[in-house]
């Protein structure tokens, strides 16, 4: 039971550049969610998806695309990189829909140059 | 403006003695509370939660306590530990809803 990974583990970008962060929980769980962590910030949500199928904004959704491809994965894409992007993304997934315990992933560390 | 906030970013304290993290948040909206615990180069980890329906909730030796009129919480830990050493953060939540909002965090450092 690996839980929920991420890849890749690390990444460093041009400004302009796009990329996709990969996530994928083997929990059976039904919500998934997509974070941002910076010094002071505590994490930010970007997006989640309650269940397979649906997607919503969060906090902070701003230069950032999400896709629910199936109950396991949830990938989060960046279009066009920006330095302000630099920062460490968390995948979390619950059982629940309702704020619950969330179990999250190792984070991807993006550097943006 | 950040509804959930942890107005120490750090805390030291020595191997044994008691740990308290402290947690304020502004929604009265919130009804449900977590602390998650983080190592460097790692994801966060459920610690504990407690409901807004109580105000005390204990695992070993993690214990939150819920002040709904003060619109506080906190976490202590007792005896603290060397392991103990790591970035805690609060988090909240109302039931209706699917989003945790986080603090910004408290770093706890936990000397032998």
């Amino acid at each position: 039971n690996a839980g929920v990974t991420q890849t890749p583990k690390f990444q460093v970008l041009k400004t302009g550049q796009s990329m996709t962060l990969q996530c994928a929980q083997d929990m059976n769980h039904n919500s998934m969610y997509w974070y941002r962590q910076d010094p002071g910030m505590g994490l930010r949500l970007i997006y989640y998806s309650a269940s397979e199928g649906t997607t919503d904004k969060g906090e902070v959704p701003n230069g950032y695309n999400v896709s629910r491809l199936n109950k396991r994965e949830f990938s989060l894409r960046l279009e066009s990189a920006a330095p302000s992007q630099t920062s460490v993304y968390f995948c979390a997934s619950s059982f629940l829909d309702s704020g619950e315990t969330q179990y999250f992933g190792p984070g991807t560390r993006l550097l943006v140059l | 403006d950040q509804q959930v906030k942890q107005n120490s970013p750090s805390l030291s304290v020595q191997e044994g003695r008691i740990s308290i993290l402290n947690c304020d948040y502004t929604n009265s909206m919130f009804d449900y509370f977590l602390w998650y615990k983080k190592y460097p180069a790692e994801g966060p980890t459920f610690l504990i939660s407690i409901s807004s329906i109580k105000d005390k909730n204990e695992d070993g030796r993690f214990t939150v306590f819920l002040n709904k009129s003060a619109k506080h919480l906190s976490l202590h830990i007792v005896p603290s530990q060397p392991g103990d050493s790591a970035v805690y953060f609060c988090a909240a939540s109302w039931r209706a809803g699917n989003m945790l909002t986080f603090g910004g965090g408290t770093r706890l450092m936990v000397k032998p």
